[in-house]
């Protein structure tokens, strides 16, 4: 079973744009993670942010987290064609952080029109 | 660093056979991993490894899926008596078991179509 779900399912928006997709957990989590997919260069990781943080930043990506509502974001700024991708949230599977798998949402799938 | 590698990248096969596939992690990454990814799902945890035991296996989808990693270096993961249900996206990801280290690098994976 997934816990992650990210939402929306698809967004398409311009190039230069912002682009925000959210996900969605079950249970406790010791962190979250984002993963980035295209047929380029597989699935990459992207960011990491604890469950002791609330946001996080690495170039011109964004995350938050809220563990009281068991959500995070992520936020893509001035967008660009080389973002279009699949996006997924990944929680650990088990206790321990994720070290001993991961589960995922379906993603969002993220168009950038030039 | 020359990242993970994953042998073949594609396999076609009939149902009934047996496949095997092969991943070669991060050298200095004694941690690895199986998924699978069907069309439209995000990657689904099968298995994993730390140094040579594999530490979960509850995952496997049945008895006829099994992976090795014999002397904690490769891994391969064999699927028998392929149905055209196990038609998908194989991934193996590494890590480094240390500190707060949870990232996961993935391999390009492996796409079984089973005719």
């Amino acid at each position: 079973s997934q816990q992650g779900e990210e939402d929306p399912q698809a967004l398409s928006i311009q190039e230069g744009e912002n682009a925000t997709m959210n996900c969605s957990y079950k249970t406790s989590i010791n962190n979250l993670q984002w993963y980035r997919q295209n047929s380029g260069r597989g699935l990459v990781h992207l960011i990491l942010i604890r469950s002791n943080e609330r946001e996080k930043h690495s170039g011109r990506l964004r995350v938050t987290l809220d563990t009281s509502k068991k959500s995070s974001s992520l936020l893509i700024t001035a967008s660009r064609a080389a973002d279009t991708a699949s996006y997924f949230c990944a929680t650990a599977l088990y206790s321990g952080g994720g070290a001993d798998g991961l589960t995922f949402g379906k993603g969002t799938h993220l168009i950038i029109q030039p | 660093d020359t990242g993970v590698s994953q042998d073949p990248r594609h396999k076609i096969t009939k149902r009934g056979q047996n496949v095997t596939f092969r991943c070669d992690p991060i050298s200095e990454h004694n941690r690895l991993y199986w998924y699978r990814q069907t069309l439209g799902q995000g990657p689904e945890f099968l298995t994993y490894f730390q140094n040579e035991a594999q530490l979960e296996k509850s995952r496997l989808l049945s008895d006829r899926f099994s992976a090795e990693r014999p002397k904690g270096s490769f891994s391969t993961l064999e699927i028998q008596r392929t149905e055209q249900g196990d038609s998908a996206m194989y991934l193996c990801a590494s890590s480094y078991r240390g500190a707060n280290s949870y990232e996961q690098y993935f391999g390009p994976g492996t796409r079984l179509t089973v005719t």
